[in-house]
């Protein structure tokens, strides 16, 4: 069964730093893997996806790279901004079973002006 | 396009009640999924379809019902809500065939059983 962990939990940071967040799964049989954010009481809103076949991919100041032999994933976010504070969930869909993306719990990040 | 669309966006049951959530997309996707987000976690899957008629348990299915009769519809049906069923409910749906397709989420809806 695919598990996927975040680490941390939770992260503040001040105004203006390069932060990495962590996503492992335990089942590297996986067709992609997609990086989410969510704001307080909303939806999802999908800010990256990587192949399985990918590195990495990069949208403005946000980067993912992924390493499936080793079940590891970061979202690179550089120079954080208070509109950065959100929750961002790590997501993998794999290629057996269900064809449908098991979430980690994610990682709450709080940035202070 | 709409996209994936779902209502209601809130809803309050007392326990026994019963409701259903609807899904609509109009992406003519194969694939469409019913998940429950529970605070501080992630997703969980509940059910999935394939395509019109075809629908299998996910993780987390037990209290729920569902139905496919047409490719844009996947309504969630709860029975006998009890307060365990107080979640955030999220459909999503994505084409069929390949794998580079992401999948759409609907904004979700907020359920509230007491």
């Amino acid at each position: 069964k695919q598990e996927v962990t975040q680490i941390p939990a939770a992260l503040s940071v001040p105004e203006g730093e390069n932060l990495v967040l962590n996503c492992s799964f335990t089942d590297s049989a996986i067709y992609n893997l997609q990086w989410f954010r969510q704001d307080p009481g909303k939806g999802l809103t999908s800010l990256l996806l990587i192949q399985s076949s990918q590195r990495e991919q990069t949208s403005g100041r946000l980067n993912a790279s992924l390493d499936k032999s080793s079940g590891r994933s970061t979202l690179y976010i550089a120079a954080s901004q208070p509109g950065d504070s959100a929750t961002y969930l790590c997501a993998v869909l794999g290629r057996t079973g269900r064809r449908a993306l098991t979430f980690g719990s994610g990682t709450r990040l709080q940035v202070q002006p | 396009n709409a996209g994936v669309t779902q209502t209601p966006k809130f809803r309050i049951l007392k326990i026994g009640q019963s409701m259903t959530l609807q899904c609509t997309q109009d992406m003519n996707h194969n694939y469409m999924y019913w998940y429950r987000q529970d605070p501080g976690m992630g997703l969980k899957l509940i059910y999935y379809s394939v395509g019109a008629g075809i629908t299998d348990k996910g993780e987390v299915p037990n209290g729920y019902n569902v139905s496919r009769s047409t490719t844009e519809d996947f309504p969630l049906r709860l029975e006998l809500a009890a307060p365990s069923q107080t979640s955030v409910y999220f459909c999503a749906s994505r084409l069929t065939g390949g794998t580079d397709y992401e999948q759409y989420f609907g904004p979700g809806t907020r359920l509230t059983v007491t």
